[in-house]
């Protein structure tokens, strides 16, 4: 069974843009969740998805949005992408609630 | 609100040790508790799912205990290896389950 698939693995982009990561979850999985990675935060929960519907979301500013699909894969986006944005962003998907599964991140550089 | 400590942030042991890696929780109310391994720049790897009821799990050399009363998981890794060097976090499920808390991590150097 193929894992959780995150793409890009990396980009780089400068202040003012914004940018789409993409997650694809394991198959059967409905559940997905985006975290954000820092040196300093260290990993904090940005929201979740289940059947097209947030269910949670994190203590994050309005820039960081994302949505899911009727296949389950998810999308996140950062609108006026700051320097502090920089970070590795995981995604993680469970069949039921309280195991998830993550993938290998997209490392973000905002330059 | 829930808070997740780990300590220590840094350990390092020779090849052949045990070694108890920690984790602090302030809100005993707690529901499921995962511990992950994190190589550098990469993903995070699950190693062990103790759910709320249970005390303690395990996975080969791995043990994992609970003990929501004192607020605190344990970590125990036998026969320590050069290959498990990596970052480990613990990390806490909300009441509905759909979001993790983490700790800061335990980086853990074993030397050949």
């Amino acid at each position: 069974k193929a894992g959780v698939t995150q793409t890009p693995r990396y980009l780089i982009k400068t202040r003012g843009q914004q940018v789409t990561l993409s997650c694809s979850p394991i198959s059967g999985h409905r559940s997905v969740s985006w975290y954000q990675q820092t040196p300093g935060q260290g990993l904090q929960f940005l929201f979740e998805y289940f059947s097209e519907t947030q269910r949670n979301k994190g203590n994050f500013p309005g820039r960081f949005s994302g949505r899911q699909f009727s296949n389950s894969r998810s999308e996140m986006n950062v609108s006026t992408l700051e320097l502090g944005d920089s970070a590795l962003y995981l995604c993680a998907s469970s069949f039921s609630e309280n195991e998830q599964f993550f993938g290998p991140g997209t490392r973000l550089t905002v330059l | 609100k829930q808070e997740v400590t780990q300590i220590p942030a840094a350990l390092s042991v020779p090849e052949g040790e045990n070694l108890v890696l920690n984790c602090s929780f302030t809100d005993s109310a707690i529901y499921n508790l995962q511990w992950f391994r994190q190589d550098p720049g990469k993903g995070l790897t699950s190693l062990l799912l103790i759910q709320s009821s249970q005390r303690e799990q395990t996975s080969g050399r791995l043990n994992a205990s609970l003990d929501k009363s004192s607020g605190r998981s344990t970590l125990y890794i036998a026969a320590s290896q050069p290959g498990d060097s990596a970052t480990y976090l613990c990390a806490i499920y909300n009441q509905a389950g759909t979001a993790l808390i983490f700790g800061k991590g335990t980086t853990l150097s074993v030397s050949s």
